[in-house]
């Protein structure tokens, strides 16, 4: 079955530094990708995603490059913010019609940024 | 423009007991699904609900149950509770066909 891996936290950076959470993904077709974020006491938000092979998401300074031949959708950000402390989570859905096939996540990287 | 609507935010329940959440979908939404996240795991898929059938499945047993209203929203039925049962259960909607969910806030399910 489809399956999500991710980057085991927590991450603690300094403001301003390079993020990279890295995430592999197993799919048995061609999914869709994304990136979701978790705030505290908040639901899950959409980050970014990518449909296609070599699609590359991108919002809020954060970007994540759809790399069939390492089956690999790893999130990036060159400047991260203390606003930007939350839960990651990297996951995937298949079919054609993304929008509404069931997502598998990953199991999230708790991300804090120190001022 | 309301988001998705999750009630309670919070319940204690015994292990054996039943428990029924609710959600409210975002407005001109049609699609619920639902989803269990457990304790410092990502959520897990447990079943989407759309003309008020149940439309696809994750691997649940059948005590984890739903139904969609005429109005969209939903319901999740959990009976014979367990203690592996609690966790935080998020609700969200979307529109067949057309890209975008929206995710509630969640119901924290605590099985004592």
């Amino acid at each position: 079955g489809d399956s999500v891996t991710q980057m085991e936290g927590p991450v603690t950076l300094s403001e301003e530094a390079f993020l990279t959470i890295n995430c592999t993904y197993t799919a048995t077709g061609y999914p869709s990708l994304f990136w979701y974020v978790q705030y505290p006491g908040e639901g899950l938000q959409l980050l970014l995603k990518a449909t296609k092979a070599d699609d590359k998401g991108s919002n809020k300074g954060f970007e994540a490059t759809y790399r069939k031949e390492t089956t690999s959708f790893h999130l990036e950000k060159g400047s991260v913010q203390v606003s930007d402390s939350a839960v990651y989570f990297c996951a995937l859905s298949e079919g054609s019609n993304f929008g509404n096939e069931k997502l598998t996540f990953g199991t999230g990287t708790r991300l804090t940024i120190i001022p | 423009d309301a988001g998705v609507t999750q009630s309670p935010t919070h319940l204690i329940k015994t292990r054996g007991q039943q428990v029924t959440l609710r959600c409210s979908p975002k407005s001109g939404h049609d699609t619920v699904s639902w989803y269990q996240q457990a304790l410092g795991q990502g959520p897990q898929f447990i079943f989407q609900y759309y003309e008020e059938e149940e439309r696809q499945r994750g691997n649940f047993p059948d005590r984890f149950s739903g139904h969609q209203f005429p109005n969209y929203s939903s319901e999740l039925n959990v009976n014979a509770l367990l203690l592996g049962d609690s966790a935080l259960y998020l609700c969200a909607s979307s529109l067949i066909e057309r890209y975008g969910y929206t995710f509630g806030s969640g119901t924290r399910l605590t099985v004592v």
